[in-house]
C-alpha cells in the first residue's frame, strides 16, 4: 500500500502559486520524499526529492515539515502546462518496491 | 524525450495472441522496471531488474513474462491475456541498484510514455 496521503484533486489559477500537500505520518528515517507528475498521455516524470531540508530546483520547491510527517510541493507560478497528476512517494535505498498512490489531479484555470 | 523509449505505443491483441512490449534506455542506468496503470487505479509495480537479474516479481500472473537481455533493454512477453489486462504499461529505469542498503539516497525513475494495450 502507498505510504502517503494526498487530496484527490485541486484547482488553481494560472500564474498563481500552488501548494500541493502530502501526509506521510509513518515515514522512516531512511525514506526520501519524492515527487513525480504525470501529464496527459505521458509517463510520470521526476519533479523533486528531499530528506529533511527544503529543496529547490528549476521545476518546483519542496517544503518538508520538521517532524517529516508531511511535505508540500510548491509550484511558484502555475501554467496550463502544469495540469497533471502529482504523486508524492516515499523511497528508501533498502526497498526494491517503489509504490505510487493515487496522487493529486491538479487543474489549472486560465 | 525522456531517454526511455517504449514500443509499440499502442497494441490491440486477442486473448489467444502472443505479443511483446519493448523498452530501451540509453541513460546508462542499472535498474529497469515494469509498471501497469489501469484506468482510475494507481500505478502497480510488476517487475524490477538489476543488472539483468530480476529482483522483484510483485505477484504478477504467469501470462506476463519479463525478459532483460542486457541493462539497456527490457521486454514484457504477453500470452493468453484477459480483457482486464487492458491498461497502460510503463517502463522505467534508474541509476541505482535497488536494495543496496549502504546507499542513503535513490536516484529518480525515468519513465517511458508507455504502451497502451487493449485485449479484445
Amino acid at each position: 500500500d502507498a505510504k502517503t496521503t494526498q487530496p484527490n484533486s485541486m484547482e488553481s489559477n494560472e500564474e498563481e502559486p500552488v501548494h500541493l500537500p502530502c501526509n506521510h505520518s509513518t515515514i522512516s528515517g531512511t525514506d526520501y520524499i519524492h515527487w513525480y507528475r504525470q501529464l496527459p498521455s505521458q509517463g510520470p516524470e521526476y519533479v523533486i526529492h528531499g530528506l529533511t531540508s527544503n529543496v529547490n530546483n528549476r521545476m518546483a520547491s519542496l517544503a518538508i515539515a520538521e517532524d517529516r510527517k508531511s511535505s508540500t510541493l510548491i509550484l511558484h507560478r502555475a501554467t496550463l502546462r502544469d495540469a497533471a497528476v502529482y504523486y508524492c512517494i516515499l523511497i528508501s535505498a533498502r526497498d526494491d518496491k517503489i509504490i505510487f498512490g493515487k496522487g493529486t489531479r491538479l487543474h489549472i484555470l486560465p | 524525450e525522456t531517454g526511455v523509449t517504449q514500443t509499440p505505443r499502442h497494441l490491440v491483441m486477442g486473448m489467444t495472441n502472443k505479443k511483446s512490449l519493448k523498452c530501451e534506455q540509453h541513460l546508462g542506468h542499472n535498474a529497469m522496471y515494469w509498471y501497469k496503470q489501469s484506468a482510475k487505479k494507481p500505478l502497480e509495480l510488476m517487475f524490477v531488474y538489476n543488472f539483468k537479474e530480476q529482483t522483484e516479481n510483485n505477484s504478477v500472473p504467469s501470462r506476463f513474462s519479463p525478459e532483460c537481455p542486457n541493462s539497456s533493454h527490457l521486454f514484457l512477453h504477453l500470452h493468453t491475456l484477459q480483457p482486464e489486462d487492458s491498461a497502460l504499461y510503463l517502463c522505467a529505469s534508474s541509476q541505482d541498484f535497488p536494495g543496496q542498503g549502504a546507499l542513503p539516497n535513490r536516484s529518480p525513475l525515468h519513465f517511458g510514455n508507455g504502451t497502451r494495450l487493449t485485449v479484445t
